[in-house]
């Protein structure tokens, strides 16, 4: 089945203390996003790639890191995570070479920092 | 990037047609009308997209207008499944920001039984 999962689904953690979401998908697609949803605010794009080793900066990248180096993995990175972080977070991926191409979207992960 | 708007929310019957519209007057020649929707406690899910013509898949339609200035998306029987935020959004000709998709406020579809 075509998928893209997340881990962890819910994560609880104090300010300060560096955690990794993780993102794979099983579709061999290129693009690759991270979202953050906040209530009022919407999805906003946190951090893309385009493939392999080749990442660049969404419009929210304050306070994030990412890294592709396998093109079904895309780890989101939080050094130093503050209350401000905490919100529903989306990875997403699609096929290059279409502007049809239809996103595929993880089941999200909800993060609270204290 | 062009703006869309949509209705802040809608409510229909199980098992009735459903017309969600979506007003795009800024719509550039090379822009693809895509619709996604996002259920309860999940992530956001493809619907359908299309440019010119109307399109039909297993999930809904797509009736584009002849200007392009506006498109409905048709469930044609709704049901409690369906209950979930709209979105009508806009993809340009090319891959900016990797295929950022911007979500606008969506539509909330309820549905009732």
């Amino acid at each position: 089945e075509a998928q893209v999962t997340q881990n962890p689904r819910y994560l609880i953690t104090v300010t300060g203390k560096k955690l990794t979401v993780t993102c794979s998908q099983n579709m061999n697609h290129e693009y690759m996003s991270w979202y953050r949803q906040d209530p009022g605010l919407g999805l906003r794009q946190i951090y893309y790639s385009m493939n392999v080793e080749v990442t660049d900066k969404g419009d929210v990248p304050e306070g994030y890191k990412v890294s592709r180096k396998e093109k079904r993995n895309f780890p989101l990175i939080l050094e130093s995570p503050s209350p401000n972080q905490t919100s529903l977070y989306f990875c997403a991926s699609h096929k290059a070479g279409a502007r049809g191409a239809a996103q595929y979207f993880g089941p999200g992960t909800r993060l609270l920092v204290l | 990037d062009a703006k869309t708007t949509q209705p802040n929310s809608m409510e229909s019957n199980e098992e009735e047609p459903v017309h969600l519209p979506c007003n795009h007057s800024t719509i550039s020649g090379t822009d693809y009308i895509h619709w996604y929707r996002q259920l309860p406690s999940q992530g956001p899910e493809y619907v359908i997209h299309g440019l010119t013509s109307n399109v039909n898949n297993r999930m809904a339609s797509l009736a584009i207008a002849e200007d392009r200035k506006s498109s409905t998306l048709i469930l044609h029987r709704a049901t409690l499944r369906d209950a979930a935020v709209y979105y009508c959004i806009l993809r340009g000709a090319f891959y900016n920001q990797g295929g950022k998709l911007i979500f606008g406020q969506g539509t909330e579809l309820s549905v009732k039984p």
